[in-house]
């Protein structure tokens, strides 16, 4: 059961600039968390935010979430080539995360 | 150091022959929980523990077996590995105060 949507499924851009990444679910949620993925190795849980709170920053991550949209985004800012990876959001309806199918982000130098 | 950890990383069989690939956490975490990954597909649930004694199937359960007799470890276990079954599998676990997940580094397995 697919619940978030990531989009766009690939970006490339270079470095320094931002990137933008979009989630979209069906349920209501309780959080949705964001992952990073390098290439082939584990995910890494980068950022949660509750279904009660709209934005929330990490260091140069920026996550917003609108509930009655059903969507969230997660920026990036001043990217570098080190945040090439594979980004996942996660929907937590209760007893699991659900994962999109991620976007590849590839930052070039 | 706060791990969760799985064995083996990589393992190459043949269909039918039993299997186990282990996952322990060092966290005391209540929740934990097997993922498989494949291209075009994403992270798809297998199964899932919320504590000791406690499983239940996810969104891809057909072919596994799990088990969680301690809190620390939850096996993933593969009666009659199929080559349907080889993909890239994750463990990962969680406490329930805060449902951040940990993940293991993946084991990839191949199925002949």
């Amino acid at each position: 059961s697919q619940q978030g949507e990531e989009d766009p499924q690939a970006l490339s851009i270079q470095e320094g600039e931002n990137a933008t990444m979009n989630c979209s679910y069906k349920t209501s949620i309780n959080n949705l968390q964001w992952y990073r993925q390098n290439s082939g190795r584990g995910l890494v849980h980068l950022i949660l935010i509750r279904s009660n709170e709209r934005e929330k920053h990490s260091g140069r991550l920026r996550v917003t979430l609108d509930t009655s949209k059903k969507s969230s985004s997660l920026l990036i800012t001043a990217s570098r080539a080190a945040d090439t990876a594979s980004y996942f959001c996660a929907t937590d309806a209760g007893t699991a995360l659900i994962f999109g199918k991620g976007t590849t982000l590839s930052v070039s130098s | 150091e706060a791990q969760v950890t799985q064995n083996p990383r990589y393992l190459i069989t043949v269909t039918g022959k039993k299997l186990t690939v282990t996952c322990s956490q060092n966290m005391n975490h209540e929740y934990m929980s097997w993922y498989r990954q494949d291209p075009g597909l994403g992270l798809r649930q297998i199964y899932y523990s919320m504590n000791v004694e406690v499983t239940d199937k996810g969104d891809v359960p057909e072919g596994y077996k799990v088990s969680r007799k301690e809190k620390r470890n939850f096996p993933l276990i593969l009666e009659s590995p199929s080559p349907n079954q080889t993909s890239l599998y994750f463990c990962a676990s969680s406490s329930w105060e805060n449902n951040e997940q940990f993940f293991g580094p993946g084991t990839r397995l191949t199925v002949l």
